[in-house]
């Protein structure tokens, strides 16, 4: 069955330490992976996706996330986390016609100052 | 990047109304669109694909009678919730892919409460 698991519901960090957000998926198919930030009030934005090739992706706002296929995980992380960071995130897995995405739980990110 | 924007952002509707909420791609055509429903602190949950000019495909387990999806242009999709009751109340969120497009465009989404 297809699933996407994001296993922390809260993460909070410091401004300017390094964050890791984990997300582990089953999928039957070669999977296209997405991170999405959600911003109070505001739509999903992609961050970042992977289909295929160099498993390390750069995205937007100075993050990137490594593909694993060993370890079924798509990590996102970010070397220094700004305050503007603080939101929720999303990982997802979908198909490559995009006719069904599989979102994790999210994981709620603080920043303190 | 394209834009996809919905109408109303938040709507309180009486139990046993029915309740429209747009869904616009407002800068490139939108051949799929989803509809998602993510209740408070959890994921989103795909309730259903539409493609334009076809009947939607529901998720299993979404009520298709309930939750009517109209997909009558390549910029517009609605979603109609009839005879809403309070467990309807939730975030509803769509999206939208198109010829030209690699990834799925997220509206902002909709509140919707029923009292």
């Amino acid at each position: 069955a297809q699933s996407v698991t994001q296993p922390d519901i809260h993460i909070t960090v410091s401004e300017g330490a390094s964050l890791e957000l984990r997300c582990n998926y089953s999928y039957g198919a070669t999977p296209y992976l997405f991170w999405y930030v959600q911003s109070p009030g505001q739509g999903l934005q992609l961050l970042l996706k992977y289909f295929s090739g160099d498993t390390l992706v750069q995205g937007i706002k100075g993050f990137e996330a490594e593909f694993k296929r060993s370890q079924s995980s798509f990590n996102l992380r970010k070397p220094s986390v700004h305050w503007s960071d603080a939101a929720e995130y999303f990982c997802a897995v979908g198909a490559y016609n995009f006719n069904k995405f599989y979102f994790g739980s999210g994981t709620k990110l603080n920043v303190k100052p | 990047g394209a834009v996809v924007s919905q109408h109303p952002s938040w709507v309180i509707c009486k139990s046993g109304t029915s309740v429209k909420i747009e869904c616009r791609s407002l800068d490139f055509q939108a051949t799929t669109m989803f509809w998602y429903r993510q209740f408070p602190k959890q994921s989103l949950m795909l309730m259903a694909t539409s493609n334009e000019g076809s009947k939607a495909t529901y998720e299993q387990g979404v009520e298709k009678d309930k939750f009517l999806i109209n997909h009558a242009s390549l910029t517009l999709s609605t979603l109609t919730v009839t005879s809403a009751h309070p467990e309807d109340s939730s975030f509803y969120i769509c999206s939208a892919t198109g010829q030209g497009t690699d990834e799925q465009y997220f509206g902002p989404g909709t509140r919707l409460t029923v009292t």
